[in-house]
């Protein structure tokens, strides 16, 4: 079975600085790997997905996530921080054969401070 | 186009009443799953249908939950005899055919068991 993990419930950024959340997934195969944001009172929306082709993956509004097999990681960043930026932010993990539903992580909340 | 849509947004009940929550995915998506939000268990599957086949009930909680869609659209999550921790955000999400594709998600449902 697949699992994530995001390390840090709440970041706290300055407005133009680096944003950087972690995921690290576990699974005996390399999954596919996605970000989803959420803002308050709203479902999820995507910002990427990893399927195997290109390990850097750019999203929308500016985010990218590397895939590090090696370190077993789908790191999400954005070089710099807009005010707009802050919601939750949840990793997920798909397995390429079986259940087909998304398992998440326990979620980031991003705060940016001005 | 329409996205994928879920009523009612918010829905108070008692304890021990039964809910239905309703979704409408995206017109001509044949995939649909169910999560639940919540503080204690963050995002979790409840259950996915996938055009004719048997659903994945594999994530429903206990046998209170069920689901159903109907002609292959519209999909009711009943939960029957409700509980205190049956307080949630039901989500829907629908994607466009048997891959493991990006799932777009609802707004979501608040329940709330008073």
């Amino acid at each position: 079975a697949q699992s994530v993990t995001q390390l840090g419930s709440h970041v706290s950024v300055s407005e133009g600085a680096l944003v950087l959340l972690r995921c690290n997934y576990s699974s005996s195969v390399p999954p596919y790997l996605f970000w989803y944001v959420q803002y308050p009172n709203q479902g999820l929306q995507l910002l990427l997905k990893y399927t195997s082709a290109a390990t850097l993956v750019k999203g929308i509004n500016g985010f990218e996530a590397e895939f590090k097999k090696s370190e077993t990681s789908f790191h999400l960043t954005k070089p710099s921080a807009h005010m707009s930026d802050a919601a939750e932010y949840f990793c997920a993990v798909s397995g390429r054969t079986g259940r087909r539903a998304l398992t998440f992580g326990s979620g980031t909340r991003l705060q940016v401070q001005p | 186009g329409a996205g994928v849509s879920q009523s009612p947004s918010n829905k108070v009940t008692e304890k021990g009443k039964d809910v239905e929550l309703r979704c409408d995915p995206i017109s001509g998506h044949t995939a649909l799953y169910w999560y639940r939000q919540s503080l204690g268990q963050g995002l979790e599957f409840l259950i996915y249908f996938q055009g004719n086949s048997a659903p994945d009930k594999s994530g429903l909680p206990s046998d209170r939950f069920s689901a159903e869609r109907t002609g292959g659209s519209v999909s009711t999550l009943t939960i029957q005899r409700t509980q205190q921790e049956d307080s949630a955000v039901y989500l829907c999400a629908s994607t466009p055919n048997q891959g493991r594709d990006t799932q777009y998600f609802g707004p979501g449902t608040r329940l709330t068991v008073l």
